[in-house]
């Protein structure tokens, strides 16, 4: 079965510093990853996504994430972070071949940034 | 961008009384929506996948006779909590699936939540 396992769930970093929010998974194959924003009471916002080709994948807001197959891992990095960052960062992971589009979450990482 | 709405964004109501929330998209049609519930400071956990026209199908451990879903067009879903309970309490989201892009998972939006407290 899939799982994801996001051993932080808090980091704190000063503004200007560089990130990194470990994801580590568990699946049979390589399957589709992602990783998403959450801030104070609003839905999901995907920042990145790893479906195949090029295992370092830039996303939005200047964040970027890397799939190491060998240590089934997809960790986000940023390398300096912005005040804005702060929020609730999930990884998530679905199955490929999957025609329902599931997807797996970890607990996710909670950011602070301060000044 | 595609855009999921939700409503009510948040809703208050007494115990033993029903709740329904919507969950739109917007500027696409869904073939598949999903219903999430998250705790405080915990990941979302999938209730139920629902299809356009049939029935929903539900994950292990979720009371289907409690959490009603109907997907009845493709851009609508509702989710009704049945004799909703303090511990129903709890944020809601769901996504949903372009059908456009024939059911690619890059393409599921998810919509900002729905915040249900029972009393």
């Amino acid at each position: 079965a899939q799982s994801v396992t996001q051993p932080d769930i808090h980091i704190t970093v000063s503004e200007g510093a560089s990130l990194e929010l470990r994801c580590n998974y568990s699946y049979g194959a390589t399957p589709y990853l992602f990783w998403y924003v959450q801030s104070p009471g609003q839905g999901l916002q995907l920042l990145l996504k790893y479906f195949s080709g090029d295992t370092l994948v830039q996303g939005i807001k200047g964040f970027e994430a890397e799939f190491k197959r060998s240590q089934s891992s997809f960790n986000l990095r940023k390398p300096s972070v912005h005040w804005s960052d702060a929020a609730e960062y999930f990884c998530a992971v679905g199955a490929r071949g999957s025609t329902l589009g599931r997807l797996y979450f970890g607990r996710g990482t909670q950011l602070t940034v301060w000044p | 961008g595609a855009v999921v709405s939700q409503h009510p964004s948040w809703v208050i109501c007494k115990s033993g009384t029903s709740v329904k929330i919507e969950c739109r998209s917007l500027d696409f049609q869904a073939t598949t929506m999903f219903w999430y519930r998250q705790f405080p400071k915990q990941s979302l956990m999938l209730m139920a996948t629902s299809n356009e026209g049939s029935k929903a199908t539900y994950e292990q451990g979720v009371e289907k006779d409690k959490f009603l879903i109907n997907h009845a067009s493709l851009t609508l879903s509702t989710l009704t909590v049945t004799s909703a309970h303090p511990e129903d309490s709890s944020f809601y989201i769901c996504s949903a699936r372009d059908k456009l892009a024939g059911g690619r998972m890059e393409t599921q939006y998810f919509g900002p939540g729905t915040r249900l407290l029972v009393l």
